[in-house]
């Protein structure tokens, strides 16, 4: 069963405007990341956040976690016509290397 | 520089055939994952290894089998195709450390007809 359930499912903006998305997961991690994927192509890496870690900032990324409420928080800022992408969040859970995926959230940014 | 590659990158085989997906990595990663991706389930992880030699069961296992004979190739094999197999099959593979990032092949759309 999956663990994440991304929210919304789809998001369109404006370009230069700020993206939020959100994940909840049902069990006890050890991290949880998120993914981008362009359409057609394969998943790439975006960031990590430990389960001990509340807040972490990439260039224009920044993604929290709230492990008392199972969840996290992907904020993309002054987004670009090139955000436009599917994003997932994904965890893992202690003494694992295995990710459970969600569902995805398709972000569109509007030029 | 080192990658991730899937082979075919697309294939329509008929059902009942063996097929069998190709993936290869020269980070030398000890950890190899297979995932399906279908329309309103995401990423569903079918089998994984952490090593040569060992092969393990994910959430959708049962039609697939894989095998590691070396670290660098993990094969995944359809042994007879059915139509609800038809889905776009990613390999991603993983350093063995807790920062487990995954780093993700382009992959193959298969169709079974």
């Amino acid at each position: 069963s999956q663990q994440g359930e991304e929210d919304p499912q789809a998001l369109s903006i404006q370009e230069g405007e700020n993206a939020t998305m959100n994940c909840s997961y049902k069990t006890s991690i050890n991290n949880l990341q998120w993914y981008r994927q362009n359409s057609g192509r394969g998943l790439v890496h975006l960031i990590l956040i430990r389960s001990n870690e509340r807040e972490k900032h990439s260039g224009r990324l920044r993604v929290t976690l709230d492990t008392s409420k199972k969840s996290s928080s992907l904020l993309i800022t002054a987004s670009r016509a090139a955000d436009t992408a599917s994003y997932f969040c994904a965890t893992t859970g202690a003494g694992s290397y295995q990710l459970t995926f969600g569902k995805g959230t398709k972000l569109s940014v509007i030029p | 520089d080192a990658e991730i590659t899937q082979s075919p990158r697309h294939k329509i085989t008929e059902t009942g055939r063996q097929v069998t997906l190709a993936c290869h990595q020269t980070w030398n990663h000890n950890n190899m994952f297979w995932y399906r991706q279908d329309l309103g389930h995401g990423l569903r992880l079918i089998h994984y290894s952490y090593g040569v030699q060992d092969t393990n069961k994910g959430e959708v296992s049962d039609g697939y089998s894989v095998s590691r004979s070396n670290t660098e190739d993990l094969p995944l094999t359809l042994e007879s195709a059915a139509s609800s197999q038809t889905s776009v099959y990613f390999c991603a593979s993983s350093p063995g450390t807790r920062m487990n990032e995954q780093f993700f092949g382009p992959g193959t759309r298969l169709t079974v007809l």
